[in-house]
């Protein structure tokens, strides 16, 4: 059973840095484009980021773009989404997804709040 | 960026009966390569993650019921629902994977007459 479970979620104050994790399992992790979408709560989908199987491509939205890293440990089938420079708008539930001819699998989600 | 624009944003439809909802893409999302439109939809249910329904526009995925399909070409798409039935409630959202950044429609709300 294909299974993704984001940590890492929490409250942070604006300016500091926070760091996502996403445990993949169930398929062979190292295959798969993976991405991370974010949701405000009661709001729409947004997507974040996106990294090639091998961890050599990236991409951002320009939201994020300086702000945020994606990177991927296919040894240890974990995604991570490193945050810093955190805003109030970046407040969401981040979900992470795995791509396969549209996003066929998502993660239950990890809420992140940036609150002083 | 592709702008997806769905509409209505939100929809009131009896049980049994036909729900549409459209989703028109800025540019197209047809590649010439394959001739595929890379257009999905998504169910999403309150307190959890959107669910996967329809790829490449029309294609069902997997344990889908077939009451959901999908069609369109180029910029415009729809999901038709049949025949309404009660755990049918949820946001639906259609989503372009053609090029980044991948976007998102708003969202239609689908709710029981």
């Amino acid at each position: 059973e294909v299974q993704l479970v984001e940590s890492g979620g929490g409250l942070v104050q604006p300016g500091g840095s926070l760091r996502l994790s996403c445990a993949a399992s169930g398929f062979t992790f190292s295959k798969y484009i993976m991405h991370w979408v974010r949701q405000v709560p009661g709001k729409g989908l947004v997507w974040v980021s996106r990294i090639d199987n091998d961890g050599s491509t990236t991409h951002y939205a320009d939201s994020v773009k300086g702000r945020c890293t994606i990177s991927r440990d296919n040894a240890k089938n974990t995604l991570h989404l490193q945050m810093n420079s955190l805003r109030a708008e970046d407040t969401a539930v981040y979900y992470c997804v795995r791509d396969l001819d549209g996003y066929n699998y998502w993660g239950q989600g990890a809420l992140v709040t940036v609150s002083s | 960026d592709i702008v997806m624009t769905q509409s209505p944003d939100s929809l009131a439809v009896s049980l049994g009966e036909r729900a549409t909802i459209n989703c028109k893409s800025s540019q197209s999302v047809l590649h010439s390569s394959n001739n595929k439109n890379y257009l999905g939809w998504f169910q999403q249910k309150p307190g959890q993650p959107p669910r996967l329904l329809i790829y490449w526009a029309s294609t069902r995925e997997s344990g889908v019921p077939d009451r959901f399909s999908g069609s369109g070409s180029g910029t415009d798409f729809t999901l038709t629902i049949s025949s309404l039935q009660a755990e049918d409630v949820a946001v639906y959202y259609c989503h372009q994977y053609y090029s980044i950044p991948h976007t998102f429609g708003q969202g239609t709300k689908l709710e029981i007459k």
